[in-house]
């Protein structure tokens, strides 16, 4: 069965840095777009970033740009978020998920979700 | 704020309906398809509805979606008490070049 499993949360001063690893298992992971998706405390669901299989496209929101970058290894089946300068504000439970595409632009949804890992940003 | 608007809000008691609305724009629900999510409190997010309203599989047939133009709307029939949850819209956006989530609906089963 498909499984994603997040980790490398933690806290982290402002201005510091976390890894967050996905790692993806029950399917062919070189297969298939992979995102971030973040949820602040008590708030709802923000898109972070996308990357396309083979990597060919990545899209990140405004926010993050400059500051996060998304990549995969597909030799080891894992997703990875790298996050520089972190602020208070990218405080959130950081999700990743699959995305089944429909072939045409802007037709796509994120079928399965892992557990979360939570990034505390404070001082 | 929420690119895609939703009410924070909605109710009914068991048996009942209840409909859940997702309003937006031409850059987004207008030109693509829209996905909805269930999220119980602590749990991560699952797919509910996507590509407007297609049902995967093991998704109750209670639940049903729809579109029209630039909003969108989540049905949900013959309410159960696990069908207590936040619910979020979603759908691609041309003009900022990102995914846009609803700002997320609480449906409390009275």
């Amino acid at each position: 069965q498909v499984q994603l499993v997040e980790s490398g949360g933690g806290v982290v001063q402002p201005g510091g840095s976390l890894r967050l690893s996905c790692a993806a298992s029950g399917f062919t992971f070189t297969n298939y777009g992979m995102h971030w998706v973040r949820q602040a405390p008590g708030k709802g669901l923000e898109w972070v970033a996308f990357i396309r299989y083979g990597g060919s496209d990545i899209y990140y929101i405004d926010s993050v740009k400059g500051r996060f970058t998304i990549s995969r290894d597909d030799s080891k089946n894992t997703l990875y978020l790298q996050m520089n300068s972190l602020r208070a504000e990218d405080t959130a439970v950081y999700y990743c998920a699959r995305e089944q595409w429909l072939g045409r632009k802007g037709e796509g949804y994120f079928d399965y979700w892992g557990q979360g890992t939570l990034v505390t940003v404070s001082s | 704020q929420s690119v895609l608007t939703q009410p924070p809000s909605a109710s009914g008691t068991p048996g009942q309906g209840v409909t859940i609305s997702c309003s937006g724009s031409s850059s987004n629900i207008g030109s693509n398809s829209v996905n909805w999510y269930q999220q119980v409190p602590g749990t991560a997010p699952k797919l509910l509805i996507y590509n407007n309203n297609q049902r995967p599989s093991g998704v109750p047939d209670r639940f049903s979606g729809s579109k029209s133009g630039t909003s969108a709307s989540l049905a949900i029939s013959g309410l159960q008490s696990e069908d207590e949850a936040d619910y979020y819209c979603a759908a691609w956006d041309d003009s900022f070049i990102s995914w846009v989530f609803g700002g997320g609906t609480k449906l409390t089963v009275l």
